[in-house]
């Protein structure tokens, strides 16, 4: 168990519809990072936030978008919802600035029909 | 730009029996780490190992050990005494430069490795 927890673990949908996908980082740690695994692209980098504050942008979607609350949990939100974007999405967090790992969650499963 | 290069789509080994996975990775910067991730059929990315660049010694875990050849860009992971449980895709990722000022990785595109009785 890393310590990050994430909800859902599977989600099922429809084209055109929008998710939020939730994610609880590792006690004290400040930064969030959202990855996103698909059979086209791999694993990619999608946004990361540092104590509620946006830190990087990767290759994410105008239609996605993401924040990180005072409690440092963060919501993926993924808006107008297409096949490609079934997905495995990773959150993971880390304390910034030190030569560690990042810690993952298990993952949500995202499934568009 | 960053990137890492796993030629490696699949590689199969006997239990016991020791393996190499090939990484190598192209930056510009002088400061970077380098990570090995597990990823069994289950889907959960479990922690390896990590190599920093300044680090003189090649990392150890286990039975996981990271061979570093800066000057190749290369960092390779050695699995010693392979198990059936070793049985997972395998990602080696790179910490961008501080100078990018965040700790985002950038992945491989993963070896399965499959470990046979």
């Amino acid at each position: 168990d890393s310590g990050v927890t994430q909800t859902p673990k599977h989600l099922i949908t429809a084209t055109g519809q929008r998710v939020t996908l939730r994610c609880s980082p590792r006690s004290g740690d400040l930064s969030v990072y959202w990855y996103q695994q698909s059979l086209d692209q791999g694993l990619q980098f999608l946004i990361q936030y540092y104590n509620g504050e946006e830190r990087a942008k990767g290759n994410i979607l105008e239609r996605f978008s993401a924040q990180q609350f005072p409690d440092l949990h963060s919501e993926l939100n993924l808006s107008s919802l297409e096949l490609g974007d079934s997905a495995l999405y990773f959150c993971a967090s880390s304390v910034e600035g030190r030569d560690n790992e990042q810690f993952f969650g298990p993952g949500t499963r995202l499934t568009v029909l | 730009a960053q990137k890492i290069t796993q030629t490696q789509p699949g590689m199969f080994v006997q239990e016991k029996e020791a393996v190499t996975l090939d990484c190598t990775y192209d930056t510009s910067d002088q400061s970077y780490g380098l990570f090995w991730y597990k990823q069994p059929s289950s889907g959960e990315m479990i922690f390896l190992i990590y190599q920093g660049s300044y680090d003189e010694q090649n990392a150890t875990e286990g039975r996981y050990s990271l061979n570093f050849q800066k000057a190749r860009k290369s960092a390779n992971l050695v699995i010693s005494a392979s198990q059936l449980g070793d049985s997972a895709m395998y990602f080696c990722a790179m910490r961008e430069g501080r100078s990018y000022n965040t700790d985002k990785l950038i992945f491989g595109t993963g070896t399965r490795l499959q470990v046979f009785p």
